[in-house]
């Protein structure tokens, strides 16, 4: 099956930086590219995701970028608020397979 | 438009008893994804479902472990005699198609075994 990386597995932040965390994925075919936050004691909530005919994609504070290239995607928010501190997961699809993820970011925005 | 629906939230079983989890997909969702995720760690897939029939199983241990999504009625992740291992929180997700279509979580059943 797909292989993905994720990093960093943690990452702080002060209020109003920046924060970008990357994947990288094994199979060429993989062409749908999901990023999810999960909140303590939830379930993962989709925030964006990326087709592989799309080069970037931009939803207020957050982007996704796709590199297909070299097989690695990442997750930028920017102007980073208390509330976005949780856990991020990246994920892969190739074809009508399942969904495979990243080990997850714990992301902790300090005040 | 509710979203997907996963009971129990919570559920304690003694080792060696059946636990049951059902998932309700989103309205007009006919794919069903589950995943166990153990504390501090990441999703791992279990098994991908269709109504009716079963795509991907190769996620879910051959013993113990079933999974259904009959034709009417929620999908049903059933463990059979339960061991402290199987202790976890399992997710389940819905989509509406099989190819680059978003997937969508439910919050999970917290399975504990003692």
């Amino acid at each position: 099956g797909e292989n993905v990386e994720q990093h960093p597995s943690t990452l702080s932040v002060q209020e109003g930086d920046s924060a970008v965390i990357k994947c990288t994925y094994s199979d060429s075919a993989s062409n749908y590219f999901p990023w999810y936050k999960q909140e303590l004691g939830k379930g993962p909530q989709l925030i964006i995701d990326i087709r592989s005919n799309v080069g970037e994609k931009k939803d207020q504070r957050i982007a996704v970028t796709l590199n297909k290239t070299a097989k690695h995607f990442s997750l930028h928010i920017t102007e980073t608020q208390p509330e976005d501190s949780a856990v991020y997961f990246c994920a892969v699809q190739t074809g009508a397979n399942n969904l495979f993820f990243g080990t997850g970011t714990r992301l902790t925005v300090i005040p | 438009n509710a979203g997907v629906m996963q009971n129990p939230r919570h559920l304690v079983r003694r080792r060696g008893q059946e636990a049951r989890l059902r998932c309700s997909p989103m309205k007009g969702h006919s794919h069903v994804y589950w995943y166990r995720q153990l504390p501090e760690e990441g999703l791992k897939f279990m098994v991908y479902l269709q109504k009716e029939n079963i795509i991907d199983e190769s996620g879910m241990p051959k013993e113990r472990f079933s999974a259904e999504f009959p034709k009417e009625g929620p999908s049903i992740l059933r463990i059979q005699q339960v061991v402290r291992g199987d202790s976890a929180a399992y997710f389940c997700a819905s989509s509406g198609g099989a190819m680059n279509t978003e997937a969508f979580f439910g919050q999970g059943t917290r399975l504990t075994v003692v």
